[in-house]
């Protein structure tokens, strides 16, 4: 089985500050990893993925994400905060033979001028 | 771009009422999914469906049912509607069978039982 744990249901940064949200995996296998950005009132939208290759992966929006394998680990960071990336952000895993992926239970940011 | 569409954005209805919530996709996938997002517990896999006719339960199967008769269409079932069934409905599909395939969401439907 595999699971997925997001630390903070609610994150706040300044606006230009870094911001680190954190997401940690158990599988039994090399996962794949994913996060997702949910806007108000809309569906989930893709940032980026790691499936093999580098650890550090670079998505849309500024953001990127580095896979460690030894800490089980696959925190978000974006050097830079601003307005528009308030919004609700979820980690994913696939890779044990579902097809579909188990999700974290999200994290909340807030950027505030 | 790959466009899900859900039929409803916002739906109320009775409790006992059989609910139908309908998706479509446009890019000739394989996999669909029907997940329901709450508060505090993320996304939750109520079925998926890997090809036309098959399906699989997902996590939380009970009180639901889902159909896909073609490929594009997959549709959630709520047999007899009950209050603790109101929640967001989140629709998704991917491209193949492999496990790395990021999927490609709507924009949910936002379901209230009375």
């Amino acid at each position: 089985a595999q699971s997925v744990t997001q630390l903070g249901s609610h994150v706040s940064v300044s606006e230009g500050a870094l911001v680190l949200l954190r997401c940690n995996y158990s599988s039994s296998v090399p996962p794949y990893l994913f996060w997702y950005v949910q806007y108000p009132n809309q569906g989930l939208q893709l940032l980026l993925k790691y499936t093999t290759g580098a650890t550090l992966v670079k998505g849309i929006n500024g953001f990127e994400a580095e896979f460690k394998k030894s800490e089980t680990s696959f925190h978000l960071t974006k050097p830079s905060a601003h307005m528009s990336d308030a919004a609700e952000y979820f980690c994913a895993v696939s890779g044990t033979g579902r097809r579909a992926l188990t999700f974290g239970s999200g994290t909340r940011l807030q950027v505030q001028p | 771009d790959v466009k899900v569409t859900q039929s409803s954005r916002y739906l109320v209805k009775r409790t006992g009422e059989k609910v139908f919530l309908e998706c479509v996709q446009d890019m000739d996938h394989e996999n669909m999914f029907w997940y329901r997002q709450d508060p505090g517990l993320g996304l939750r896999l109520i079925y998926f469906s890997y090809d036309v006719k098959m399906k699989e339960k997902g996590d939380i199967p009970e009180g639901y049912s889902v159909s896909r008769e073609k490929k594009e269409r997959f549709s959630l079932i709520l047999e007899s509607a009950s209050t603790n069934q109101t929640s967001m409905y989140l629709c998704a599909s991917s491209l193949t069978r492999g496990e790395n395939q990021p999927q490609h969401f709507g924009d949910g439907t936002r379901l209230s039982i009375l």
